[in-house]
């Protein structure tokens, strides 16, 4: 099965600041890599899909790069809802898999 | 409006069983794959179990295989979780989550609130 590992696991950030976060596939995915955000106590919310492209709704200030093993969920300016984790998805392969996870927090 | 929820999560005993319910709305629920996806306390997201929209695909993950069995009523948009012989580990809140996607692959665009299982003597 695929492995999923983002880094860092957490970050204290300013609102402001920008933000990357890395996610690495243990084989090649292509680019069918997605990213979600998940409030405390709430769903995951999808932000993006194959790699780059925004989901509709989602702020721009939201962007991923990548293909193939690694890729970067970038917050180009955070803002205060943005204090959340965010997840990392592949879906080239069955099973899918998600990564640990990378919770933002206030710096 | 669009909306998945579940229902159905509890306390059950190792070894007991339980069924899980998920209601969709604002959608044509018999057009789309479904998934349940868990998350156990503090921890990150776990794929369970996807059903096609016919019904007639399903997978699971290893983890429940043999345990767990999916289903799904399209005329009553529902889809449904049925865990037996449950164990500690699978402790977790079940998330519903509709499936989307093309040749550039799937993704999870919407998702229910939730509903926690607890397995604890």
């Amino acid at each position: 099965d695929i492995q999923m590992t983002q880094s860092p696991s957490s970050l204290s950030a300013s609102v402001g600041d920008r933000v990357t976060i890395t996610c690495r596939a243990s084989q090649s995915i292509s680019n069918y890599l997605n990213w979600y955000q998940q409030r405390p106590g709430k769903a995951p919310k999808l932000l993006i899909y194959a790699a780059s492209t925004l989901q509709s709704g989602v702020p721009s200030r939201f962007s991923g790069s990548g293909s193939g093993t690694d890729f970067i969920l970038t917050i180009g300016s955070l803002q205060p809802e943005d204090f959340a984790t965010y997840f990392c998805q592949q879906s080239r392969f069955t099973p899918t898999a998600f990564g640990q996870g990378t919770k933002v927090e206030v710096k | 409006q669009v909306q998945l929820v579940e229902s159905g999560g509890g306390l059950v005993k190792p070894g007991g069983s339980l069924r899980l319910s998920c209601a969709a709305s604002g959608f044509t629920f018999s057009d789309d794959y479904m998934s349940w996806i868990r998350q156990a306390p503090g921890k990150g997201l776990e794929w369970v179990l996807y059903i096609s929209s016919s019904g007639t695909d399903i997978s699971y993950a290893d983890a429940v295989k043999g345990r767990f069995t999916i289903s799904r009523d399209n005329a009553k948009n529902s889809m449904f979780l049925q865990m037996n012989s449950l164990r500690a580990e699978d402790t977790a809140v079940y998330y519903c989550a509709r499936e989307r996607g093309g040749w550039f692959g799937n993704y999870f665009d919407l998702w229910g609130q939730g509903t926690l299982v607890t397995v604890s003597s």
